[in-house]
């Protein structure tokens, strides 16, 4: 099993632009969420998702969005970047929510100019 | 409301010293569950652990060993004998339910330097 994968890696993008970070896992987790870590902040819960077609927002949803069309798959979509964004992005998936073990993707590292 | 508070931002030890890495946290919940997270400098998040607020028991890994002391609504976790491999970022997180929703709360997170 490849776990929890994201793409890109890292990227650059210029403010105004949109973007998507992908997140896939091979799990069969009904759960997943996107999490962004900034120095001395932690990580702050973005958006979730409790399965295909349901997702809900997080602490700081603002400037993001999600969807879930299949159990594989949490895209989240920057619409208009913006030098706020600039952090590193986790997703994670579990088996049943937050009070489970969460499974971390390497992350995505995400500079807006 | 909740909090997760890890109130030491980075400690420094020397190889082979013991370590705690202290966690607090506030919740109104009854059933909740606490996680450590390790992040070491390649930057993957690694769990370590997970406790719900009903197992008090405290808990020992090898060379780590958790604190669980709802009194004092603290989850500390101990490193014996630190190893220049344990140089992480240490999260401490809190999960529970409000209203039908869960979520999850992490700490700051402590850094922690093993110099040998």
């Amino acid at each position: 099993n490849a776990g929890v994968t994201q793409t890109p890696k890292f990227q650059v993008l210029k403010t105004g632009q949109s973007m998507t970070l992908q997140c896939a896992q091979d799990m069969n987790h009904e759960y997943m969420s996107w999490y962004r870590q900034d120095p001395g902040m932690g990580l702050r819960l973005i958006h979730y998702s409790v399965g295909a077609g349901i997702t809900d927002q997080g602490e700081v949803p603002n400037g993001y969005n999600v969807s879930r069309s299949t159990t594989e798959d949490f895209p989240l979509r920057l619409l208009s970047a913006a030098p706020s964004q600039t952090s590193v992005y986790f997703c994670a998936s579990s088996w049943g929510g937050h009070q489970e073990t969460q499974y971390f993707g390497p992350g995505t590292r995400l500079l807006v100019l | 409301a909740q909090k997760v508070t890890q109130a030491q931002t980075e400690i420094s030890v020397v190889e082979k010293e013991d370590v705690t890495l202290d966690c607090v946290y506030e919740t109104r919940d009854t059933t909740y569950y606490l996680f450590w997270y390790k992040q070491p400098p390649s930057g993957e998040l690694v769990f370590l652990i997970r406790r719900n607020s009903f197992d008090e028991q405290n808990e020992i890994s090898g060379r780590y060993s958790w604190n669980f002391q709802k009194s004092t609504s603290s989850f500390n976790f101990t490193i014996t004998a630190s190893q220049v491999v344990d140089s992480a970022v240490y999260f401490c997180a809190l999960s529970e339910t409000q209203g039908g929703s869960e979520k999850l709360v992490f700490g700051k997170g402590t850094k922690l330097t093993v110099n040998p």
